[in-house]
This record gives structure tokens, C-alpha cells and sequence, in this order.
């Protein structure tokens, strides 16, 4: 089974800071489906990023992920007030068959 | 615009069955276009996956739930459905349904959910 480390648990930064935020997969699923949701408090998540680097649609060029194989990045370039969020990543094709990590809070320093 | 809205019990005893219902409006589930699925998060937790069907009622079942799960589709009522069998405290948890469009574009993620229900399995 597919486990996806994130990393940190919680990272505090203020607005117009940027920020890295880390997923790492226990083995190379072999697939590009890498993607990653933003959560506010009482809200569903929302699709930041698929396909480890594509945004979706009316997501900020502030937002921007890389990666492969086994570790994966988000990046937000500049902190604006509404970001600080939990922010998770998904990976798709490897049993389960969806998988998501458990999560890294940003968190207003 | 689509959107989806999920009902059902909000309080489950154990061993008893869960049952919820997403409905989709704004749209066609049979479209073709979609995965469906369910995604639920306990109190303080990351999201896990439960299980996806399309609406020829093909499914896809988390192989730790599988056991207990069953996903039906009504295509007449523009719904799915998810049953969880012998709950327990552990199921207690905000359950999602949500949208993979994976038939027409290649994201293979959730991009529209619903609201959530939350489920708490207790006597």
C-alpha cells in the first residue's frame, strides 16, 4: 500500500513569505498524477494543482508544483492572507487507488 | 454549474449500516464524463479515499473497505450511493462525495465535491 508523507506538519510563515511544501511517496508510483488541495476550516478541499504541475482552473500562478518519482513539491511564491490553510496531497493509480497524506498546516507566523 | 449535495443519517449505531446518497444537479451523472466518488475525513484528519463508480455502475473500492462497502448508481434520480455494512467508532468521521472527470480529462483528482455530511457511529 501507497503512503504519501507530508512535510512539515506545520509550517509558519508571514504574507509575502514563500512557501515549500513536501510530499514524499513510500514508493515510485509510477505515474504523474500527483496532485494537491488546499483546505480552509468547515470547507471541502479544493484542487490546487493535478497532474504533479498542471493548476486548476482559477487557481493563482502563485501556486506551482513539481516533482516525481517519490517526492513532490508545492510552492506558493507569495503568501497572501487567504492561503494560510491546510494543504494535502493525492496521488492517483497506486493501491488504493487514490491515496492522500495527512496533511501540512500553513499557519500565520 | 454542477454541484453535488450528499444526505443521509448523521447518527449510525455500531454494527448497524451507513447509508448516504449524493445528488447531482446542474448536470448528468450518466454523461459519461466522471468518476463519482466518496472521500471521508475523520475529526482532525487527512482525507481517505472510500471508493469511485461510474454510471454503468462500475466500481472501485478501497481494498481496506472493500469488505463493507457496496456503491450503487441511479441514473434516473441522477444519484449515487454509498452503503458502509457493521460500522464502528472508527467510521465516525465528515463523509464527501465528489468528481473525478478522468473519462475526459486526464487530472485523476477530485475537482468538485460536496458539502460533506458528517456520520458518528454511537449507541
Amino acid at each position: 500500500e501507497l503512503v504519501l508523507t507530508q512535510s512539515p506538519g506545520t509550517l509558519s510563515l508571514s504574507p509575502g513569505e514563500r512557501a515549500t511544501l513536501s510530499c514524499r511517496a513510500s514508493h515510485n508510483f509510477g505515474s504523474r498524477y500527483l496532485a494537491w488541495y488546499q483546505q480552509k476550516p468547515g470547507q471541502a478541499p479544493r484542487l490546487l494543482i493535478y497532474g504533479t504541475s498542471s493548476r486548476a482552473t482559477g487557481i493563482p500562478d502563485r501556486f506551482s508544483g513539481s516533482g516525481s518519482e517519490t517526492d513532490f513539491t508545492l510552492t506558493i511564491s507569495r503568501l497572501e492572507p487567504e492561503d494560510f490553510a491546510v494543504y494535502y496531497c493525492q496521488q492517483y493509480g497506486s493501491s488504493p487507488l487514490y491515496t492522500f497524506g495527512q496533511g501540512t498546516k500553513l499557519e500565520i507566523k | 454549474q454542477l454541484q453535488l449535495q450528499e444526505s443521509g443519517p448523521g447518527l449510525v449505531k455500531p454494527s448497524e449500516t451507513l447509508s448516504l446518497t449524493c445528488t447531482v444537479s446542474g448536470g448528468s451523472l450518466s454523461s459519461g464524463t466522471s468518476y463519482w466518488g466518496w472521500i471521508r475525513q475523520p475529526p482532525g484528519k487527512g482525507p481517505q479515499y472510500i471508493g469511485t463508480i461510474y454510471y454503468t455502475g462500475s466500481t472501485f473500492y478501497n481494498p481496506s473497505l472493500r469488505s463493507r462497502l457496496t456503491l450503487s448508481v441511479d441514473t434516473s434520480k441522477n444519484q449515487f450511493s454509498l452503503k458502509v455494512s457493521s460500522v464502528t467508532a472508527a467510521d465516525t468521521a465528515l463523509y464527501y462525495c465528489a468528481r473525478d472527470p478522468g473519462q475526459v480529462a486526464d487530472i485523476r483528482s477530485f475537482d468538485l465535491w460536496g458539502h460533506g455530511t458528517m456520520v458518528t457511529v454511537s449507541s
